[in-house]
C-alpha cells in the first residue's frame, strides 16, 4: 500500500523566515502529488499539485514544491512566511501500483506550521 | 456552486445512539469519500464511493455505514455510537480521474459521551 510520511509534526518559525515542510512517499509506478492546507476550524483546501512536466510547482500565495523522483519527495517551501500562513499542511499522493491498484489518495499525518511574530 | 456541504456542524451523542452525517456536492463528482481527523493521526479514510450504487471500505470502516443512491449525496451512518468515534468528520469529492483535486466540506465535530 502507498504511504506518505511527513517528517515533522510541528514546525515553529518566525515571521519572514524561510520554511520547508517535508514529505516523502513510497515509490509507485506513477504518482500525482498534492499539498493541502487546513486553516483553524476549516476543511482542507488545495495549495498546489504536481501532475507531470516541470518538477517545480507554485501556488498563488508564494509556496512552491519540488517533485524529486529519485528521492521520492515532494517538499513544500516558502522563502518568507507570514503570520497568516499558520495552519496545518497535508501532503497527499494518488498513485497506481504495479499491479494496477486504484487511485485512492493517501494523506500524510500533517505538519502544523506555527508562525511567530 | 455551494461545493461540498456537510450537516450538522456540531453534534453530541450518547453512547449507543445512532445518527447520520449528511454530505452533498453540486459539482457532479463521481468520487466521494469520508474521513475522520484525530489529533496526531492525520486524515483516515472511512468509506468511499466511485459512483451511485458503488461504495467500498477505507482504512477505518468499523462502526460506520454508507450508501450512495445519487451522485450528489453520500451520507455516513453511525449505527451505535461509541466514545472512540469522537472526532471531526470530513466529506470530500472529486472527479474520478486521480489527478483531480479533492474538495472538502467544512467538517462535522462529533462528541460521543
Amino acid at each position: 500500500a502507498q504511504s506518505v510520511t511527513q517528517l515533522d509534526s510541528q514546525v515553529p518559525v518566525f515571521e519572514e523566515a524561510p520554511v520547508e515542510l517535508r514529505c516523502n512517499y513510497s515509490s509507485s509506478v506513477s504518482v500525482y502529488l498534492f499539498w493541502y492546507v487546513q486553516y483553524p476550524n476549516q476543511g482542507l483546501q488545495l495549495l498546489l499539485k504536481y501532475l507531470s512536466g516541470s518538477t517545480l510547482v507554485e501556488s498563488i500565495n508564494g509556496f512552491e514544491a519540488e517533485f524529486n523522483k529519485s528521492q521520492t519527495s515532494f517538499h513544500l517551501r516558502k522563502p518568507s512566511v507570514h503570520i497568516s500562513d499558520t495552519a496545518e499542511y497535508f501532503c497527499a499522493v494518488s498513485a497506481s501500483t504495479a499491479s494496477g491498484g486504484s487511485y485512492i489518495p493517501t494523506f500524510g499525518r500533517g505538519t502544523s506550521l506555527i508562525v511567530h511574530p | 456552486n455551494a461545493g461540498v456541504t456537510q450537516t450538522p456542524k456540531f453534534q453530541v451523542l450518547k453512547t449507543g445512539q445512532s445518527m447520520t452525517l449528511q454530505c452533498a456536492q453540486d459539482m457532479n463528482h463521481e468520487y466521494m469519500s469520508w474521513y475522520r481527523q484525530d489529533p496526531g493521526m492525520g486524515l483516515r479514510l472511512i468509506h468511499y464511493s466511485v459512483g451511485a450504487g458503488i461504495t467500498d471500505q477505507g482504512e477505518v470502516p468499523n462502526g460506520y455505514n454508507v450508501s450512495r443512491s445519487t451522485t450528489e449525496d453520500f451520507p455516513l451512518r453511525l449505527l451505535s455510537a461509541a466514545p472512540s468515534q469522537t472526532s471531526v468528520y470530513f466529506c470530500a469529492s472529486r472527479g474520478l480521474a486521480p489527478y483531480n483535486e479533492q474538495f472538502f466540506g467544512p467538517g462535522t465535530r462529533l462528541t460521543v459521551l
